[in-house]
Order: structure tokens, then sequence, then C-alpha cells
């Protein structure tokens, strides 16, 4: 019974090129948040998702950002035209309905570095 | 503004002995407050958590203490063990918005053998 799983664990990027980072939940988990985490900072939430659903995307910058996730396949959140600020370790979580009893599931996370 | 806050960024402690963390809040309407261990290069796991209706959880060597008048909260490990050197979490969420947890930035704590 695999984790959250995300790919790659670590991806380098030019400036202006486009990053796509991806999530599959665990088995069962149809919600799927993404958080970023800047060096020395605790995580921040990005969005959450549900199948084919944004339901919350209020920690996303309001450019250069999209998620989604899809019917079939993992959630897929995409960058484009990255900077150097955008360098930052990348979770994904994903949780039951219950998830404040449970708690969310995280991911080992994605390293982006923007060079 | 931060909402929530680990200001103790690191903490050492004696295997066998007890670890307290703190964190404290500003936003009186959190109603539910998570904690989370992170190893280096790895995603966040979930430890336990505390319902804002309740001031004590307990689950085996971790017990989380809510003290809703001072907005502070503790986790408390007791004994420690070497194993449990990491980075702690605090985390807060607000019933009605599912997937916002705020955290806070983390408290490296070292038990030393």
């Amino acid at each position: 019974n695999a984790g959250v799983m995300q790919n790659p664990r670590h991806l380098v990027r030019r400036r202006g090129q486009e990053a796509r980072l991806r999530c599959s939940p665990m088995k069962g988990h149809s919600h799927v948040y993404w958080y970023r985490q800047l060096p020395e900072e605790g995580l921040k939430f990005m969005v959450y998702l549900q199948k084919e659903n944004i339901i919350d995307e209020s920690g996303m910058p309001k450019e250069r950002f999209s998620a989604e996730f899809p019917k079939e396949g993992p959630s897929i959140l995409r960058i484009q035209q990255v900077v150097r600020g955008d360098s930052a370790a990348y979770f994904c979580a994903s949780s039951p309905w219950d998830y404040q009893t449970y708690g969310y599931t995280f991911g080992s996370g994605t390293r982006l570095t923007v060079v | 503004d931060q909402q929530v806050k680990q200001n103790s960024p690191s903490l050492s402690v004696q295997e066998g002995r007890i670890s307290i963390l703190n964190c404290d809040y500003t936003n009186s309407m959190f109603d539910y407050f998570l904690w989370y261990k992170k190893y280096p290069a790895e995603g966040p796991t979930f430890l336990i958590s505390i319902s804002s209706i309740k001031d004590k959880n307990e689950d085996g060597r971790f017990t989380v203490f809510l003290n809703k008048s001072a907005k502070h909260l503790s986790l408390h490990i007791v004994p420690s063990q070497p194993g449990d050197s990491a980075v702690y979490f605090c985390a807060a969420s607000f019933g009605g918005s599912q997937g916002n947890l705020i955290f806070g930035k983390g408290t490296k704590l070292s038990v030393k053998p």
C-alpha cells in the first residue's frame, strides 16, 4: 500500500522553463493538497483539489502557477516561466474525508532548483 | 503576520528525558491543531492532533496539551529517544477550510544518547 508518491524528487530548471511536478495520492484518498516550503520556513498551503475540481486555491500565486487533478492520473502542479524565487521544496499530501482525525499523508517532496 | 508560531528553533534533550515542544497561535478561530515530524529529505509525518474542544490528547509516548485561554499548545514526548530527532511542526486549521493547514516554522529536536 504505497504512500503518496511524488516525482521527480529533484528537478532543475533554467529560468523561463516550465516545471511539472506530479503527485499520486494514497489509495483511497480523493483529496490532494500542495504545499511549498522555502528554506528555513514552514510549509505554506498552495491549493486543495478533489478529482476534476479545484476546491481552494487561495495560496496559489496569481500568475504562472496552475494545478489539476484529472479523473485519471496524478495531480500536476505546473509552474510556467520559472524564476529563481520558485526554488523550494514542493510537497503534496492526500487525505480521506476525515482529515482532522488522521491528518494528511505527505509525499517526500520535489525539490525544485531554478538556475 | 505569523498566525502559528514556534519560537524555539531548536531543542536538545537527553535520551529518556521529556521533550516539550511549544507552539503559540494568534487566531482564536482555529479549531483543530496537528503536530508533524519531519526528517531531512522526507515529507512531514502526522503525529497527533487535538480538537479545540479538548485540552489533552494522548497517543503512546506523545501527548498534546491545548490551553485555549493562552492560545498555546505543547507536544510532550516521554521518554525521548534518539530516533525522535527531527524537525517538529505545529499546524492549525479552521473547521470550514479543509486543506489549508497553517504551519509554524518548526523546532529542531535533538535527542542525545
